[in-house]
C-alpha cells in the first residue's frame, strides 16, 4: 500500500537550516506531484509547496518562498524540503502529501505521511 | 489568495445525531473542494473530493455538497469514531488554502 515516511525533523536555533526527507513506497513516485503541508502546534493546516512529478516545476506559499526549496530524487523515491533561515514561527509538524491523480499539480491530497516535527527555538 | 472559513468552530452533538458543517470560500473555487478528517495524533484523512465525491472506504453517512463559494459536509448519524476535527481545503488555485477547522465533539 501507499506509504510516505517523513524524517529529518529536529530542534534548531533561529537562522539555521534543516532538510526534511519523505521516502515513499507502494506507488510509482515519478508520476505523482508531491506537496509539503505543515501544521502549527494545536492549530490548522498550511500548504507550503508543490513539486511536479518530473521535478521541473515548483510553487511555494509566500510564507516560505525564498527560504524553503522543494526537490525530489525519483531514483530514490524521495521528496525533500530544504529549509533555510528558520524562524520560531516555522515550528510545526511537517507532512509530505501525495495528490490523487498522476501528473496533476492542482489536485486533492489522498495520502499523507505521519509528519516530522520541527522546533525552532533558541 | 482564497480565504477559507468554516463554521461553527465547535459543534457539540450526540451519537446518532446529524451534523452539518459549513465551509465558505472568499472567491469561487468551482467544485475543487476537499474535506479531511483529523483525529488527535493522526494525519488528516481524505473524506470528500470534488465537493461531493466520497473517497474510497468512506462510509455513506458522510456527504458533501456545494459549489462556487458555499459548501457543506453532512454526517447523517454520528458514530463515536466521527468525533474529530474537519477541515475543508480548496485546490482550485495557488496557494492551496485550508479552513481553520470545525471540531465535532460530544
Amino acid at each position: 500500500q501507499v506509504q510516505l515516511v517523513e524524517s529529518g525533523g529536529d530542534m534548531v536555533q533561529p537562522g539555521r537550516s534543516l532538510r526534511l526527507s519523505c521516502e515513499v513506497s507502494g506507488f510509482t513516485f515519478s508520476t505523482f506531484a508531491m506537496h509539503w503541508v505543515r501544521q502549527l502546534p494545536g492549530t490548522g493546516l498550511e500548504w507550503l509547496a508543490v513539486m511536479s512529478a518530473d521535478g521541473f516545476s515548483q510553487t511555494y506559499s509566500d510564507s516560505v518562498k525564498g527560504r524553503f526549496t522543494v526537490s525530489r530524487d525519483n531514483s530514490r523515491n524521495t521528496l525533500y524540503l530544504q529549509m533555510n533561515s528558520l524562524r520560531p514561527e516555522d515550528t510545526a509538524l511537517y507532512y509530505c502529501v501525495r495528490v490523487h491523480r498522476e501528473w496533476m499539480l492542482r489536485d486533492y491530497f489522498d495520502n499523507w505521511g505521519q509528519g516530522t516535527l520541527v522546533i525552532v527555538s533558541s | 489568495e482564497t480565504v477559507m472559513t468554516q463554521s461553527p468552530a465547535t459543534l457539540s452533538v450526540s451519537p446518532g445525531e446529524r451534523a452539518t458543517l459549513s465551509c465558505r470560500a472568499s472567491q469561487s473555487v468551482s467544485i475543487n473542494l476537499a474535506w479531511y478528517q483529523q483525529k488527535p495524533g493522526q494525519a488528516p484523512r481524505l473524506l470528500i473530493s470534488g465537493a461531493s465525491t466520497r473517497a474510497a472506504g468512506i462510509p455513506a453517512r458522510f456527504s458533501g455538497s456545494g459549489s462556487g463559494t458555499e459548501f457543506t459536509l453532512t454526517i447523517s448519524s454520528l458514530q463515536s469514531e466521527d468525533f474529530a476535527v474537519y477541515y475543508c481545503q480548496q485546490y482550485n488555485d495557488w496557494p492551496f488554502t485550508f479552513g481553520p477547522g470545525t471540531k465535532v465533539d460530544i
